[in-house]
């Protein structure tokens, strides 16, 4: 089964950029979709199809997806973006939704 | 505005059957645009699949869950179900009731998630 693995944490200061990677075999065929997850809160959208926002999500918010890594990338980053970050592909082969481990943003 | 909500009983016993609906408002169930999806969320842990349904009634399963797993759709009701049998403490979880575009498999709208505790 397809496996999507992602750092468990990423700290980064106020003001600052962070950068949250989803690695994958060959993840860069596939299409990537990001969400934030606050405690106490369902995952909301943030990036979908490697690079683009819903409606309402900041521009700080991007997406990249290159060979085996997916990367999302906050600008500025904010207190209010302390959250975990999950990305998600679409495994054809499989026929499944296939989640990473999760990343824990903090903000020092 | 879509809006998802999930319901059904809180707490399960052991193999017993987790039944839970969700109910969508502000949008059609039927519209061909889109998945009907399940994803839970052990406590502290992260984001598993359990499965989604199509209008037409057509279903995908994780292969982990897939004997124990049973989605149905109500477009009367503009609601969608999910069984799961022979429940273990393990199934302890935020389930979420989702909405997943068609050909992005991306999930624009969730519920608030409702936990089941499996317990005696």
């Amino acid at each position: 089964s397809y496996v999507l693995t992602q750092p468990p944490s990423v700290s980064v200061a106020p003001g600052q950029t962070a950068r949250i990677t989803c690695g994958g075999n060959n993840i860069g065929s596939k299409s990537v979709h990001w969400y934030q997850q606050k405690p106490g809160q369902a995952p909301v959208l943030v990036v979908y199809d490697d690079r683009d926002r819903p409606s309402g999500i900041p521009e700080r918010f991007s997406g990249s997806n290159s060979g085996n890594t997916a990367t999302l990338t906050i600008s500025r980053v904010e207190a209010g973006d302390e959250a975990d970050y999950y990305c998600q592909v679409w495994d054809s082969s499989s026929d499944h939704v296939v989640f990473g481990g999760g990343t824990k943003l903090t903000v020092l | 505005q879509v809006q998802l909500q999930e319901s059904g009983p809180g707490l399960v016993k052991p193999s017993q059957t987790l039944s839970l609906t969700c109910t969508v408002s502000g949008g059609s169930i039927s519209s061909g645009d889109y998945y009907w999806s399940w994803i839970r969320q052990p406590p502290g842990k992260g984001l598993e699949w359990i499965g989604y349904i199509y209008y037409s009634g057509s279903t995908y399963y994780n292969t982990s869950l897939k004997s124990r797993v049973t989605l149905s759709v109500d477009m009367s009701k503009n609601q969608f179900s999910l069984k799961l049998t022979s429940v273990t403490a393990a199934d302890t979880a935020v389930y979420y009731c989702v909405r997943v575009g068609y050909s992005s498999f991306a999930g624009d709208y969730w519920g608030q998630g409702t936990l089941v505790t499996v317990s005696s």
